[in-house]
């Protein structure tokens, strides 16, 4: 069966300090793979989303960027977060052990920005 | 470009009662639907889905929803709702004709269930 991990769950950084978010996934091979930002407990914004290594599409201009170093690996970066930044954090993936672009997404990880 | 329109910030039902989340959707070509719902503080679950055939699709807890092609809908429904069926749920499109590879989220409803 196929698992997502995301990490760090909770992370408190000050402004213009650097982020790593990273996740991964187990038990299936070429993921679409995906970030997501919820902000205030509702709306999802689609930030990222790779079909495949190096393939990375960006949707939101924005202080963030988005590497896929590895097939199952998406890693959400920062070099200097703004307050604007703090939020939920969403990762996922789709493929076709999901069915049909289903996602599943991962626990999440808060980010406050102070 | 892709969108989708949850009209009701929250919606409220008494146990027992049907219950309608409401979804409209914007895409170009044929739309993949699809019904999320979240629990506080957790990531999102996979409820149901439109592809293609019934317009009728049901999926996990009860839930069901009914594709309207002419009025670019995908109601999410409950025959008799459940005070634990309380959550944030989310409406989502992607297109076909790219691959559907790119999901956009709606909103999201709150749903109250009194008991």
């Amino acid at each position: 069966s196929q698992t997502i991990h995301q990490w760090p769950a909770t992370l408190v950084q000050p402004v213009g300090s650097p982020l790593s978010l990273e996740c991964t996934v187990e038990g299936t091979s070429n993921p679409n793979l995906y970030w997501y930002r919820q902000a205030a407990g509702r709306g999802l914004q689609l930030l990222f989303y790779s079909i495949g290594i190096d393939q990375i599409s960006s949707e939101v201009p924005q202080n963030l960027s988005a590497s896929r170093p590895q097939d199952r690996q998406f890693i959400l970066s920062s070099k200097k977060l703004l307050l604007s930044d703090s939020g939920f954090y969403l990762c996922a993936w789709s493929g076709l052990d999901s069915g049909a672009n289903v996602l599943t997404f991962g626990a999440g990880s808060r980010l406050t920005v102070l | 470009a892709q969108s989708v329109a949850q009209p009701e910030d929250q919606v409220n039902v008494a146990e027992g009662n049907p219950l309608t989340v409401k979804c409209t959707y914007s895409v170009s070509g044929n739309p993949y639907l699809f019904w999320y719902v979240q629990y506080p503080n957790r990531g999102l679950q996979f409820l149901l889905k439109y592809i293609t055939g019934d317009n009728l699709v049901k999926g996990s807890y009860g839930f069901e929803a009914e594709f309207n092609k002419s009025q670019t809908s995908f109601h999410l429904k409950k025959p008799s709702a459940l005070v634990s069926d309380s959550a944030l749920y989310f409406c989502a499109v992607s297109a076909a004709n790219t691959g559907g590879f790119k999901t956009i989220f709606g909103a999201g409803t709150r749903l109250f269930v009194k008991a």
